[in-house]
């Protein structure tokens, strides 16, 4: 049963430039999330997509943007980035529950990106 | 406004023994769910036990408790028994129940098992 799985495992850029990071959730699940832990911190929402849809947002600009496809993988889409976007992007996976959100993540080992 | 506040940067423990992680949280929701997550050097988060707002039981989950104190908004996190492979970042987190999809991080606590 394979977890959730994320590619690329690293990536440099330089400011200015755009990069897709894409994330695979786990078998069975629905729902993917987004999260940006930056070097020292605890992850911070970016936004969670359910039914090819942006369910929620957090604090995170227009140029973070996602897409979820029906086969319920994701990417995840930064554009012009800053020199600040330098971090760990984790994706994460479960499956809905309507209302109820006690479902436990289930995440990636992430994509490091470093921008220069 | 959610919140949770990890105030132990870092945390040694000799192996064997236990351990207590602090959380605190803040919330004006009555439904909550509180979690926490252990994350090693590999980057990857992983799931260690949850409790819920109504859960009148604190939860347990092998070598991990959840101390749960509702009126303090404290959710500590029990280590017993600490083994060397439990070094690693801990991160406790929170999410509401309904009308939200979010789970929120805390800044994390970094264990360091001695042998």
């Amino acid at each position: 049963d394979a977890g959730v799985t994320q590619s690329p495992t690293h990536l440099i850029k330089t400011r200015g430039q755009q990069v897709t990071l894409r994330c695979s959730p786990k078998s069975g699940h629905d729902t993917v999330s987004w999260y940006q832990q930056a070097l020292g911190q605890g992850p911070q929402f970016i936004f969670q997509y359910y039914e090819e849809e942006e369910r929620q947002r957090g604090n995170f600009p227009d140029r973070f943007s996602g897409h979820q496809f029906p086969n319920y993988s994701s990417e995840l889409n930064v554009n012009a980035l800053l020199l600040g976007d330098s971090a760990l992007y984790l994706c994460a996976s479960s499956l809905s529950q309507g209302e109820a959100t006690n479902e436990k993540l289930f995440f990636g080992s992430g994509t490091q990106l470093s921008v220069l | 406004a959610q919140k949770i506040t990890q105030t132990q940067p870092g945390m040694f423990v000799q192996e064997k023994e236990a351990v207590t992680l602090d959380c605190t949280y803040d919330t004006s929701d009555p439904s909550y769910g509180l979690f926490w997550y252990k994350q090693p050097s590999s980057g990857e988060m992983i799931f260690l036990i949850y409790q819920g707002s109504y859960d009148q039981q604190n939860a347990t989950e092998g070598r991990y408790s959840l101390n749960f104190q509702k009126a303090r908004k404290s959710a500590n996190l029990v280590i017993s028994a600490s083994q060397l492979g439990d070094s690693a970042m801990y991160f406790c987190a929170m999410t509401r129940l309904t009308g939200g999809f979010k789970t929120i991080f805390g800044a994390g606590t970094r264990l360091f098992v001695k042998a």
